[in-house]
């Protein structure tokens, strides 16, 4: 089983307007973290916003908003009035196993590509 | 943020050569580092865990004599792909830990590699 899955290869926004990708995730750990990138075609990852699987408030950061349901198992990364230069591939990753620790990963989605328009 | 540098970021070789992509982070210590491998319109795959003056962990099908990586300071990694073929094209990427405690992964640039 996909333990990142990001259900839309691509989505479609007006500029200005609120846009919500979706990321679910399947893990056995208490304990872990989920990432948001963003890859623009220059292919450098740009990150994001974090939640913690042990936070509970929703990450926010500038126009980034993480809708975290954890019964769900659910992470969508929500923008707010986008801008065209949001264009690019975002990809949802999950840190499984506390921060600390010496051995984790990073396993990611297969992206969504998202384009603004004008 | 942390910043990590990679170089270079695109390199054209002709088959059977071997290439070295190297990975520094340029203000920060990094004990661990990751190779990943993102073929295009794909996902970023890892590739191996880079942990400096031991040698690194391999992922599941992942050639180790083919990508060696060498991790000899804290905060210079170096993948070596070996007898480079077509099929080694790919984009490769690395990233090292932050400090912070969310265990952020802060990326290279990427190096783009093509074998002819």
């Amino acid at each position: 089983a996909q333990k990142i899955t990001q259900t839309q290869p691509g989505m479609f926004v007006q500029e200005k307007e609120a846009v919500t990708l979706d990321c679910t995730y399947d893990t056995s750990d208490q304990s872990y973290g989920l990432f948001w990138y963003k890859q623009p075609s220059s292919g450098e990852m740009i990150f994001l916003i974090y939640q913690g699987s042990y936070d509970e408030q929703n990450a926010t950061e500038g126009r980034y908003s993480l809708n975290f349901q954890k019964a769900r198992k659910s992470a969508n990364l929500v923008i707010s009035a986008s801008q065209l230069g949001d264009s690019a591939m975002y990809f949802c990753a999950m840190r499984e196993g506390w921060s600390g620790g010496s051995n984790y990963k990073l396993t990611f989605g297969k992206g969504t590509l998202l384009t603004v328009n004008p | 943020g942390a910043v990590v540098s990679q170089h270079p970021s695109w390199v054209i070789c002709k088959s059977g050569t071997s290439v070295k992509i190297e990975c520094r982070s340029l203000d920060f210590q990094a004990t661990t580092m990751f190779w990943y491998r993102q073929f295009p319109k794909q996902s970023l795959m890892l590739m191996a865990t880079s942990n400096e003056g031991s040698k690194a962990t391999y992922e599941q099908g992942v050639e180790k004599d083919k990508f060696l990586i060498n991790h000899a300071s804290l905060t210079l990694s170096t993948l070596t792909v070996t007898s480079a073929h077509p099929e080694d094209s790919s984009f490769y990427i690395c990233s090292a830990r932050g400090g912070s405690g969310s265990g952020e992964l802060f990326f290279g640039e990427g190096s783009r590699l093509t074998v002819l």
